[in-house]
């Protein structure tokens, strides 16, 4: 399995513009998750999927942020206007919650820098 | 709610032993992993632990679960260059995904 694709994978972009992150899912997981990392503020959940419906979107910092999952091999997270604090790492992570201990599998991640 | 605690940075010396601490509060935790994460990469599955185990050893890892005091650590036997990276404590509720994971312990080697 090519394990969780993330694109791209590094993101340079100026602030007010649109920036959109791709994830695609393990095979067969049913369950996707969007983290954010930051030094300051370490490893936070944004939001999370079970089988392409958004389940808990709690950690979403605010509305200009989005995530979609229109099927069960692709999501997106989306942040319109970008500014320059959105500037960290964004994690996809997928898991099938019916296998015993329903381990997460990160992606690579995607490094935004908003100017 | 769910917390999860470590300590932030961790030095040791190579060929030692390293010990990572992690305190959670949640008492139905049912499963408790480690992650590690090498600089510029995501977070890898190092190994888990059932919470009716208390220890599980693979390799040069050895996990030990103390459910009484809600403490998980990891050992690594004989600590490499290769070992420093941060370190995620994690835990789940069975059926309250998702994992709640500690804000990660940095391990330095030092040769």
């Amino acid at each position: 399995d090519a394990g969780v694709i993330q694109s791209p994978r590094h993101e340079v972009t100026e602030m007010g513009q649109e920036v959109t992150l791709r994830c695609k899912p393990i095979s067969g997981h049913n369950s996707l998750f969007w983290y954010r990392q930051t030094m300051m503020r370490g490893l936070e959940l944004l939001i999370y999927f079970n089988n392409n419906v958004p389940i808990d979107d709690s950690g979403m910092p605010e509305d200009r942020f989005s995530a979609k999952m229109p099927n069960a091999s692709f999501s997106t997270l989306k942040i319109q206007p970008s500014e320059p604090r959105d500037s960290a790492v964004y994690f996809c992570a997928s898991s099938d919650p019916t296998r015993l201990g329903e381990t997460q599998y990160f992606g690579p991640g995607t490094r935004l820098l908003v100017l | 709610g769910e917390d999860v605690e470590q300590s932030l940075f961790l030095s040791v010396r190579e060929g030692d032993s390293s010990v990572i601490n992690c305190t959670y509060t949640d008492s139905s935790s049912t499963y408790l992993y480690w992650y590690k994460q090498e600089p510029g990469a995501g977070l890898q599955l190092l190994t888990y632990i059932f919470s009716n185990m208390d220890m599980k050893q693979d390799q040069r890892l050895t996990v030990l679960l103390n459910k009484k005091d809600k403490h998980l650590s990891l050992r690594i036997a004989d600590t490499q260059t290769g070992d420093s990276a941060i370190y995620f404590c994690a835990e789940l509720t069975w059926g309250n995904t998702p994992l709640v994971f500690g804000k990660g312990t940095r391990l330095s080697v030092i040769a």
